[in-house]
């Protein structure tokens, strides 16, 4: 499985945008990036998923650069609530390989 | 979307007691599911793959005696740390992944298991 760099962590103030950058030099033709966030003492929640270009959802935005090799999560306005551990993943999602996770990323908002 | 509940959400033993684990997809059939062990500001980290019919896979230095691992249905997975030591005291938690793939895995809310 690709193996992802990440920030350890970050800080930011309340009500401004937020980017953590994965890196992924290694990644497969067939591997999605994935992101997940993780609240102390509960299980990751899935957050977006993409494989090239730009992808948004309700929450986030995921931009993936031609070269697939690094992919940036984008939250918008963050809040206190958005007080977590951010994993990024890659894998082929057709198959049924475990995840295993790097360290993340802990963000920390601030008022 | 999928979910997966599992119990309990936090337990206390005393030393060299048992305590099962229990992981269920509630409203898709999951085939594999995969536990992971999280010790506090670490990274989760893969415990054994969990088959559904067939004995699990482990992970290299996770003791399969200790972490049994049963998966007799398609909807349940059970994790059983057997003579529990401090050293077991975590956070474990189970994933499968659902029907739609664009939606990555689906995680339990994770067990607090405190060994004393």
């Amino acid at each position: 499985l690709a193996k992802t760099t990440q920030p350890i962590s970050m800080d930011s103030y309340e009500g401004q945008e937020v980017n953590i950058t994965c890196s992924h030099n290694n990644i497969a033709t067939n591997d999605y990036i994935t992101w997940y966030q993780q609240f102390p003492s509960q299980g990751p929640r899935f957050i977006i998923q993409g494989y090239k270009t730009k992808v948004t959802n309700e929450v986030a935005s995921l931009f993936i650069p031609a070269d697939r090799k690094s992919s940036t999560l984008s939250l918008p306005r963050v809040s206190l609530s958005d007080t977590a551990v951010y994993y990024c993943l890659v894998g082929d999602p057709s198959g049924n390989t475990p995840l295993v996770f790097g360290k993340g990323t802990r963000l920390s908002v601030i008022a | 979307g999928a979910v997966v509940s599992q119990h309990p959400s936090r337990v206390i033993c005393k030393s060299g007691t048992s305590v099962k684990i229990e992981c269920r997809s509630l409203d898709f059939q999951a085939t594999t599911m995969f536990w992971y062990r999280q010790f506090p500001k670490q990274s989760l980290m893969l415990m054994a793959t969990s088959n559904e019919g067939s004995k699990a896979t482990y992970e290299q230095g996770v003791e399969k005696d200790k972490f049994l691992i049963n998966h007799a249905s398609l909807t349940l997975s059970t994790l059983t740390v057997t003579s529990a030591h401090p050293e077991d005291s975590s956070f474990y938690i189970c994933s499968a992944r659902g029907g739609d793939t664009s939606r990555g895995y689906t995680f339990g809310s994770g067990t607090r298991l405190t060994v004393v």
